[in-house]
């Protein structure tokens, strides 16, 4: 079973359409992060959010961190091919620095 | 910041060699490291957690013997992938933070695309 799940698990959308990625658990996080990786490379931190309810806003991406610490959201606003990737939530366990990562979200944004 | 190395970026091994990979924190010393495997179009799947001078420890379902951990210095840990078959094939990554600073992000590599012929 899967800590953390994310869903959609893909998305294909055109340029200028908004979209929203979900990541879920029965579990409660003291933190939660969203990464986005590309093909070949690494995953690249995007955010932390910390206290429930949290809202933080990058640019074209804004971030929700669930009353309940258990969820989050990712909504990207008028889309761009630059944000094809995978994005990926993840959360420490039991106050480790062991970082557990989401199934995944893999997004395409055509021209 | 915080930089994480690791090479080789890429390697093609024939199956039943055994192959090393690096892990090197630049600019900060890491008294832990995290191993994780990627398989094609999956997510990032948590291996092992590297400990300077003890012990790696494991997650569930992952071989010890096969894939070895060595962190000998507090900049330094190495994955060694034994006897490797193609089912060993992914795309292998490290991660690593600056001790003591809580809450701090982890650092990633760049990762290690293992392809075993």
């Amino acid at each position: 079973t899967q800590l953390l799940e994310q869903s959609p698990q893909f998305l294909s959308i055109q340029e200028g359409e908004n979209l929203t990625v979900y990541c879920n658990s029965s579990s409660v996080f003291s933190s939660l992060q969203w990464y986005r990786q590309e093909p070949g490379e690494g995953p690249v931190l995007l955010v932390t959010v910390v206290t429930g309810g949290e809202v933080k806003k990058l640019k074209r991406l804004t971030f929700q961190f669930g009353d309940a610490r258990k969820d989050s959201s990712l909504h990207i606003t008028a889309a761009q091919p630059g944000d094809t990737g995978l994005y990926l939530c993840a959360a420490a366990l039991n106050n480790t620095d062991k970082l557990i990562f989401g199934t995944g979200t893999r997004l395409q944004v055509f021209p | 910041g915080a930089v994480v190395s690791q090479h080789p970026s890429r390697v093609i091994c024939k199956s039943g060699t055994s192959v090393k990979i690096e892990c090197r924190s630049l600019d900060f010393q890491a008294t832990t490291m995290f191993w994780y495997r990627q398989f094609p179009k999956q997510s990032l799947m948590l291996m092992a957690t590297s400990n300077e001078g003890s012990k790696a420890t494991y997650e569930q379902g992952v071989e010890k013997d096969k894939f070895l951990i060595n962190h000998a210095s507090l900049t330094l840990s190495t994955l060694t992938v034994t006897s490797a078959h193609p089912e060993d094939s992914s795309f292998y990554i490290c991660s690593a933070k600056p001790p003591g600073q809580y809450n701090s992000p982890l650092h990633f590599g760049n990762g290690t695309r293992l392809t075993v012929t």
